[in-house]
């Protein structure tokens, strides 16, 4: 069964930093894309960033950019987003989702950029 | 970026009976490969998202027959031939061909 697990989300005051985790399992996570996406609450999905399946290859939504980094471990199956010089407009749900099209998404975790 | 719009952004439905939601894209989503990347994607209440169509029309394992997806170009549409009470939710539509990948507004499916 294909499983991706998130963790790390919590509180955080703007200006802070957080590290999101997604275990993979389930499928052989080292030939997959991967990618981050989040949803403000009540609102809508918006990518966030993309790595393939080696790691040699990262992309940003420009909202991120410069800010965040996403990372995989394809040894421990593990992908990462580290989250620097957070805003209020980041707080949301991020999920991580598997393949280039997002055919799998974990179950999410929040984070929430606030004094 | 690719802009998606969907339509209706909220669809009130008799249980049984059928439901259809658009999505236009702001520009083809016909690859050089010559696939055409728009996948189908619901939102259960309290859930994350579920993939349920790729490259148009083609069903995810597990997705009811009832589901269905069709279109070209810039003009898709989701169908449902008749709903059932665990089809409430939101659905997406998401282009996978143009970087960054985006989502349309999303579609709440609620029953009458």
């Amino acid at each position: 069964e294909v499983q991706l697990v998130e963790s790390g989300g919590g509180l955080v005051q703007p200006g802070g930093s957080l590290r999101l985790s997604c275990a993979a399992s389930g499928f052989n996570f080292r030939n997959y894309w991967m990618n981050w996406v989040r949803q403000a609450p009540g609102k809508g999905l918006v990518w966030v960033s993309r790595i393939n399946s080696d790691g040699s290859s990262t992309s940003y939504a420009d909202s991120v950019k410069g800010r965040f980094t996403i990372s995989r471990d394809n040894a421990k199956n593990t992908l990462d987003l580290q989250m620097n010089s957070l805003r209020a407009e980041d707080t949301a749900v991020y999920f991580c989702a598997s393949g280039y099209q997002m055919d799998f998404w974990g179950q999410g975790t929040l984070v929430t950029a606030s004094s | 970026d690719v802009v998606m719009t969907q339509s209706p952004l909220s669809l009130p439905v008799t249980l049984g009976q059928p439901a259809s939601i658009s999505c236009r894209s702001s520009q083809s989503l016909v690859h050089s490969d010559g696939n055409t990347y728009l996948n189908w994607l619901q939102q259960r209440p309290g859930q994350s998202p579920r993939h349920l169509i790729h490259k148009v029309s083609d069903r995810d394992s597990g997705v009811p027959d009832r589901f269905s997806g069709s279109g070209s170009g810039t003009d898709f549409t989701l169908k449902i031939s008749r709903v059932e009470a665990e089809d409430v939710g939101v659905y997406y539509c998401m282009q996978g061909t143009h970087w960054p990948p985006t989502f349309g507004q999303g579609t709440k499916v609620e029953i009458k």
